[in-house]
């Protein structure tokens, strides 16, 4: 089945260092991959889609990497600030199920002045 | 960006009752609606795909006669938890996508917090 995997640690940086997150998955070959932001007690936003055929995608001061032959998938924020912290979802569609979502458990990221 | 509405944000229900939260596009229309399920530290998990004017899909292990969904409407799908439980108190979220939107964007309402005593 399906998996996706993020590092379920929290990620801890100093304001204005740049802050990578990992998300891998198996047993698939996705059409694209999104990024989301959560911050507690709310739902997702949606921050960045990178689809197979892209290697790269940025947005202001974010960065998506998407290597299919490793199955991953690379997210930076450059300049980080503390209103960046928050957890970030690694998410991809079901195999078959346009629009339907599988998320990763997502990763803490908590950036201190 | 578009905007989907969650009610209620909180609620708290004896166990045995039946608690509706209903999920809204304010600004959009939506063919589809998807209702997932967080628990605490945990992903998001899928439960469900409300589909307008005909029967929700299930995800494998949810119980569709527990958890009810209607799409009576392009900007209204409804979720009803049935004889809650305590194991039922969890974060409930919906999204929606624009009927001919960007491919996968989803947006999410606010999320639902249900706690079951």
């Amino acid at each position: 089945s399906q998996k996706i995997e993020q590092n379920s640690e929290a990620l801890n940086i100093q304001e204005g260092k740049t802050a990578t997150l990992t998300c891998n998955y198996t047993n698939y070959s996705p059409a694209y991959l999104q990024w989301y932001r959560q911050d507690p007690g709310r739902g997702p936003v949606f921050l960045l889609l990178i689809r197979e055929n892209e290697k790269e995608k940025r947005k202001e001061r974010l960065k998506v990497t998407f290597d299919t032959t490793l199955k991953q998938s690379l997210f930076h924020i450059t300049a980080s600030q503390p209103a960046d912290s928050a957890t970030y979802l690694c998410a991809l569609p079901f195999s078959g199920g346009y629009n339907k979502l599988i998320f990763g458990a997502g990763t803490r990221l908590a950036v201190h002045p | 960006g578009a905007v989907v509405s969650q009610h209620p944000s909180r609620v708290i229900c004896k166990s045995g009752t039946s608690v509706k939260i209903e999920c809204r596009s304010l600004d959009f229309q939506a063919t589809t609606m998807f209702w997932y399920r967080q628990f605490p530290k945990q992903s998001l998990m899928l439960m469900a795909t409300s589909n307008e004017g005909s029967k929700a899909t299930y995800e494998q292990g949810v119980e569709k006669d527990k958890f009810l969904i209607n799409h009576a409407s392009l900007t209204l799908s409804t979720l009803t938890v049935t004889s809650a439980h305590p194991e039922d108190s969890s974060f409930y979220i919906c999204s929606a996508t624009p009927s001919g939107g960007v491919t996968g964007e989803l947006f999410f309402g606010e999320g639902s917090r249900l706690t079951v005593l």
